[in-house]
């Protein structure tokens, strides 16, 4: 079956302006995480989404980020007025079942390919 | 001590060796364990779930020992193409609010040599 996809694969704007990634997760998952990651590094949560609602934003950098999800299903995340320092891969995941619903135990996460985001 | 710590590497081994990762987590409460393979510029992929009585997949063999809190993963056999990035992830569960967050560890660099 289809897997996760992402728009843009690639996307470089000038500092100061606006940009919308966009994420659709795999068909019946729950739960859909973005994460990004610079040149080198480890991943970094950013938000969770279980349905529509987010219960987890807490890794969203700044009020520049945002996200939202429609449907239970596709998702965007905006950067208003970007940086520099948000040069990075924004990747999405989803998975089966969101967190707190397996009894302790999480569901595996499937990535998309990503958004590699280059700010000039 | 750090969620998930893993020795970066890069862990440069000849084809045909065997080569063995380790990963400590600190939350004594966590309950699920993955690893998790990510090729240079590409996204992360699930190489295999880790359970309580081991399991393996052909050449590869993941264990975990939960009194002393860590996972390992071991690659017999090398081949060229298992030149990549070994995420070890463990989820970050709390008995107070019942999230289970999964933690990604910063990986361990693998390169398999001719």
């Amino acid at each position: 079956g289809a897997g996760v996809s992402q728009s843009p694969s690639n996307k470089v704007t000038e500092k100061g302006k606006d940009v919308e990634l966009r994420c659709d997760p795999i068909s019946g998952h729950t739960a859909l995480y973005w994460y990004r990651q610079s040149l080198g590094q480890g991943l970094e949560f950013l938000i969770y989404f279980q349905g529509n609602s987010a219960p987890d934003k807490s890794g969203l950098p700044s009020d520049r980020f945002s996200a939202e999800r429609t449907g239970g299903s596709v998702s965007t995340l905006t950067i208003q007025r970007t940086q520099q320092e948000d040069s990075a891969v924004y990747l999405c995941a989803s998975s089966l079942v969101g967190q707190g619903s397996a009894g302790g135990r999480s569901y595996e996460q499937y990535f998309g390919p990503g958004t590699r985001l280059t700010v000039t | 001590r750090k969620e998930v710590e893993q020795d970066p590497g890069p862990f440069n081994v000849p084809e045909g060796a065997t080569v063995a990762f380790n990963c400590t987590y600190s939350n004594s409460a966590s309950q699920s364990f993955f690893w998790y393979r990510q090729d240079c510029r590409k996204e992360p992929k699930l190489l295999m779930s880790v359970y309580s009585s081991g399991n393996e997949d052909g050449r590869f063999t993941a264990q975990l020992n939960r009194a002393s809190q860590y996972i390992s993963l071991l690659i017999r056999d090398s081949k060229l193409s298992d030149s990549a990035t070994y995420l070890c992830v463990v989820n970050a569960y709390s008995r107070n609010s019942g999230n289970t967050p999964l933690v990604f560890g910063k990986g361990t660099r693998l390169s398999v040599i001719a």
